[in-house]
């Protein structure tokens, strides 16, 4: 069964750096997304992605934060200055349309 | 009123018990509805999507009222494997896809 992939599962880096998370949607979905989840709070969305441009982002996702496609199969979240506010579980998700989503299995960000 | 609200948990249950979640929503315009679950600090997944109509997935069954904006999961013979966090989960209409997830129901079931 085709599945959502995240690289790297883990990631520990020093506030102000840059970190780039890396995901593999499923092969045939147009739709992309990344959500966010902090320790011991919900899943919160954060930006959604459709023929190579932003749909919808949330108020979390300010100019700190970029999505890129940079080829055909990878979709990339970079957060350009990171705070300590930004240690969560990232989820990339993808979908063939706009309503079943498939989460990755996410990668947790420390920022010390 | 939050978006989605689920009931508090946790629920702990014997096995083999009959076990029900609610959650409301307050986009009466909301379309799509479903049910995930989460194990600790893994993904979510999709457990079923809900119907108008309601629907049903094995030990599984899932309803909508629309009118009250409500939807409701009802699990059958639980199972140890059933322990996880369960999400109700809206998708509004035109937001990109946007998915609303409430806090979840923690469900722990007991031998």
């Amino acid at each position: 069964e085709p599945e959502v992939t995240q690289t790297p599962s883990h990631q520990v880096t020093q506030m102000g750096q840059e970190v780039i998370l890396r995901c593999v949607p499923i092969s045939n979905h147009l739709y992309f997304y990344w959500y966010r989840q902090i320790l011991g709070q919900k899943v919160e969305f954060l930006v959604s992605f459709y023929n190579n441009e932003i749909s919808e982002k949330s108020e979390i996702f300010d100019d700190q934060f970029s999505v890129e496609r940079p080829d055909g199969s990878n979709f990339t979240l970079k957060i350009r200055s990171t705070k300590l506010e930004d240690s969560a579980m990232y989820f990339c998700a993808s979908s063939e349309d706009w309503e079943t989503q498939y989460f990755g299995p996410g990668t947790r960000l420390l920022v010390l | 009123r939050k978006e989605v609200e689920q009931d508090p948990g946790p629920f702990n249950v014997p096995e083999g018990a009959t076990v029900a979640f609610n959650c409301t929503y307050s986009n009466s315009a909301s379309q799509s509805f479903f049910w995930y679950r989460q194990d600790c600090r893994k993904e979510p997944k999709l457990l079923m999507s809900v119907y108008s109509s309601g629907n049903e997935d094995g030990r599984f069954t899932a309803q909508l009222n629309r009118a009250s904006q409500y939807i409701s999961l009802l699990i059958r013979d639980s199972k140890l494997s059933d322990s996880a966090t369960y999400l109700c989960v809206v998708n509004p209409p035109n937001q990109g896809g946007k998915l609303i997830f409430g806090q979840g129901t923690e469900l722990s079931v007991k031998p």
